[in-house]
């Protein structure tokens, strides 16, 4: 059963640092793998979508990785800023599919002036 | 270009009484989806159509819940008899199609309360 695991579950920074949101997934059998943001009380933004074939995607600031073999993916956000302020979750299909999504948690970031 | 649209954003309701939640998927998306948010957590499959049809409703949680989409837009979600526990954020998101290269896109979600 495919299980979704992010960390930290939570983060303070301050502005200008690089960071890094990790993901874990247990079944390496996926077809991609999704990076959304959340505003508060907002619905999900797609961020980046890796294929399995892919080993990264990038967009502005963002850079997301993904390992399959070792059911990992990072999110790397350069020079953070006050705006990224957010929860940033990861997605995989349901084992052997391509949209049906099993979420992580998620990783409540804050970034402070 | 319009994006997933979702009504109402917010449902206040009584314990037992039926509900309905309403989603406007983009225009042109074959591919539209349910999801649940509870606090803290992230959201949680609840069924996909694939056009008219519902292709997986394997999270639906019980015969309590129903979703349709008539014409291959619109779909509607629907709760029978709710419980204090149905509520949550329920998110609705389309794609293009189904394929594994497609991203799925959001909307705002309604947030179900019932007393």
């Amino acid at each position: 059963k495919q299980e979704v695991t992010q960390i930290p579950a939570a983060l303070s920074v301050p502005e200008g640092e690089n960071l890094v949101l990790n993901c874990s997934f247990t079944d390496s059998a996926i077809y991609n793998l999704q990076w959304f943001r959340q505003d508060p009380g907002k619905g999900l933004t797609s961020l980046l979508l890796i294929q399995s074939s892919q080993r990264e995607q990038t967009s502005g600031r963002l850079n997301a990785s993904l390992d399959k073999s070792s059911g990992r993916s990072t999110l790397y956000i350069a020079a953070s800023q006050p705006g990224d302020s957010a929860t940033y979750l990861c997605a995989v299909p349901f084992s052997g599919g391509y949209n049906k999504l099993i979420f992580g948690a998620g990783t409540r970031l804050a970034v402070h002036p | 270009g319009a994006g997933v649209s979702q009504t109402p954003s917010n449902k206040v309701t009584e314990k037992g009484k039926y509900v309905e939640l309403r989603c406007d998927p983009i225009s042109g998306h074959t591919a539209l989806y349910w999801y649940r948010q509870s606090l803290g957590q992230g959201p949680e499959f609840l069924i996909y159509f694939q056009g008219t049809g519902a292709a997986d409703d394997s999270g639906l949680p019980n015969d309590r819940f129903f979703a349709v989409r008539p014409e291959g837009s619109v779909s509607t979600l629907k709760i029978q008899r709710t419980e204090r526990g149905d509520s949550a954020v329920y998110l609705c998101a389309s794609s293009i199609r189904a394929g594994e290269a497609d991203t799925q896109y959001f909307g705002p979600g309604t947030r179900l309360t019932v007393l």
